[in-house]
C-alpha cells in the first residue's frame, strides 16, 4: 500500500490564483482530513470527511473548499490565494467502523504540500 | 473545549540518557491521547495512544507514555535516547464533540539528541 499520498510537494502561488491540492489513500479509510501546519502552532483542522459525499468544516475552513466524490480522494481547493494561506498542508485518513462508536483512532498522514503565496 | 499544552519548545538530551517530552491536556470526559513524531520534510507518524486501561502505554521505537489523570498529563518517555530520535513531537487529544473525529494537536516540542 502507498498509504496517503499528496501532490504537489511544493507550490508557489501569486495572490488571487487558485489551485487544488490532491490527496489520495489506498487503505479504504472512511475518514479523511485536511490540516495546515504553521510554525510553532501545531496542526489546525481545515475540513474533514466521514465518507464519500459527506464533508464538514473544521477549525479554520475560510478560504478553502473540499469535495469527496470517492472513498480514495479528498482534494482541497484554494479559490483566491492569500499570503495568510502560506503553510504546510497535510492530508490524513483514519478508519471508523459504522456499527460501533469508536474506530482505530489512529490517523495516517501524507508527506505534506508546502505552499507559498506571494 | 479540548486543548493540549506542550510546555517546552525544545528539549536537549545527550545520547544514552533518558528523555521526557511533556504534555498536559484539558478535556471534558475521558481523554483519548496520542503522540506523533515528525521528521524533517515528512508527515506525522503515529507513536502511541492511550484510550483506556493501563496508565503506561508502550509504543514504537522504544517510546512509552504515562497517563496521569490527576495531573492531566501524558508525558512521552524513553529510557535511552538515540541521535535518530531527534525530531518534532506532537501530543494530541481526540475531541469527540462537534468535529467528529477531530484531533486537537499541541504546538510541538523539538527534541535534539546530542551525540
Amino acid at each position: 500500500n502507498a498509504g496517503v499520498t499528496q501532490t504537489p510537494k511544493f507550490r508557489i502561488l501569486k495572490i488571487g490564483q487558485s489551485m487544488t491540492l490532491q490527496c489520495a489513500q489506498d487503505m479504504n479509510h472512511n475518514y479523511m482530513y485536511w490540516y495546515r501546519q504553521d510554525p510553532g502552532m501545531g496542526l489546525k483542522l481545515i475540513y474533514y470527511s466521514v465518507g464519500a459525499g459527506i464533508t464538514d468544516k473544521g477549525e479554520v475552513p475560510n478560504g478553502y473548499n473540499v469535495s469527496r466524490s470517492t472513498t480514495e480522494d479528498f482534494p482541497l481547493r484554494l479559490e483566491l490565494a492569500a499570503p495568510s494561506q502560506t503553510s504546510v498542508y497535510f492530508c490524513a485518513s483514519s478508519y471508523k467502523p459504522r456499527t460501533s462508536g469508536r474506530g482505530t483512532d489512529t490517523q495516517y498522514f501524507g508527506p505534506g504540500t508546502r505552499l507559498t503565496v506571494l | 473545549a479540548q486543548s493540549v499544552a506542550q510546555p517546552e519548545d525544545q528539549v536537549n538530551v545527550a545520547e544514552g540518557n533518558p528523555l521526557t517530552v511533556k504534555c498536559t491536556y484539558s478535556v471534558s470526559g475521558n481523554p483519548y491521547l496520542f503522540w506523533y513524531v515528525q521528521y524533517p520534510n515528512r508527515g506525522l507518524q503515529f507513536l502511541l495512544k492511550y484510550i483506556t486501561g493501563d496508565n503506561l502505554v508502550k509504543g514504537s521505537y522504544g517510546f512509552e507514555a504515562e497517563f496521569n489523570k490527576s495531573q492531566t498529563s501524558f508525558h512521552l518517555k524513553k529510557p535511552s535516547a538515540l541521535v535518530s530520535d531527534s525530531a518534532l513531537y506532537f501530543c494530541a487529544v481526540r475531541d469527540i464533540g462537534n468535529y467528529g473525529q477531530n484531533f486537537v494537536f499541541g504546538p510541538g516540542t523539538r527534541l535534539s539528541v546530542l551525540p
